[in-house]
């Protein structure tokens, strides 16, 4: 079974730049997750979605973040423009229901954004 | 808001030796669920163990085991026999009773040495 993938896996841009950054959930997962995770930190949600709709974007700072899961399978997340801050590694998840009582997490292997 | 917090940046232990990681938490809910969850350098986050809190017995899988107490508010990690492979960033996180809303800790960085 193919785990959850990520790309790119790294990528350096200059401040007031924009991003990309792509997940594909493993298949048949209908909730997915977007994490953000600054060095020496644990990963903090950015956006969770439950098929092609928003469950919690609260801590999404919305006026240069944004993504979308269209189709309800695989994610963007876009980052514009750019901010030293928000340096980090881009972490996408997934499980099958959004219920973690009953299922796992499956985390991708992350995109890491250095901002300069 | 829930919060967890780990206490250890940093842990080192000796090969085949036992180690205990530490991690608190914070909430007013009756009914939640903990894990623990280990990032290997440049590789993905894997579930370690997981615990209900209304279930009195601690969780075990194989080397890994939890002390939870419920009261304090403490959801420890024990590894014995520690593997080369161990050596990782550990997490904790806590669930709410719907079990979504994961939160988790700052982590801790475990060395096993040979």
């Amino acid at each position: 079974e193919a785990g959850v993938a990520q790309s790119p896996r790294y990528k350096i841009i200059e401040k007031r730049q924009s991003v990309a950054f792509w997940c594909n959930p493993i298949s048949g997962h209908a909730t997915l997750y977007w994490y953000q995770q600054i060095l020496g930190q644990g990963p903090k949600l950015l956006i969770q979605f439950q098929n092609n709709g928003v469950v919690d974007d609260s801590q999404l700072p919305k006026d240069r973040f944004s993504a979308e899961r269209l189709k309800g399978v695989d994610s963007t997340l876009k980052i514009q423009p750019a901010k030293l801050e928000d340096s980090a590694v881009y972490l996408c998840a997934s499980s099958f229901s959004g219920r973690l009582n009953t299922g796992e997490l499956f985390f991708g292997e992350g995109s890491r954004l250095t901002v300069l | 808001a829930q919060t967890v917090t780990q206490s250890q940046p940093e842990m080192s232990v000796q090969e085949a030796e036992t180690v205990t990681l530490s991690c608190t938490y914070d909430t007013s809910e009756s009914n939640y669920y903990l894990f623990w969850y280990k990032q290997p350098p440049s590789r993905q986050m894997i579930l370690v163990i997981r615990q209900e809190a209304y279930k009195q017995q601690n969780a075990t899988e194989n080397r890994f085991s939890v002390n939870f107490q419920k009261a304090a508010k403490s959801f420890s990690l024990k590894i014995s026999d520690s593997q080369l492979g161990d050596t990782a960033m550990y997490f904790c996180a806590f669930a709410n009773n719907a079990g979504n809303m994961l939160t988790f800790g700052g982590g801790t960085r475990l060395m096993v040495k040979p």
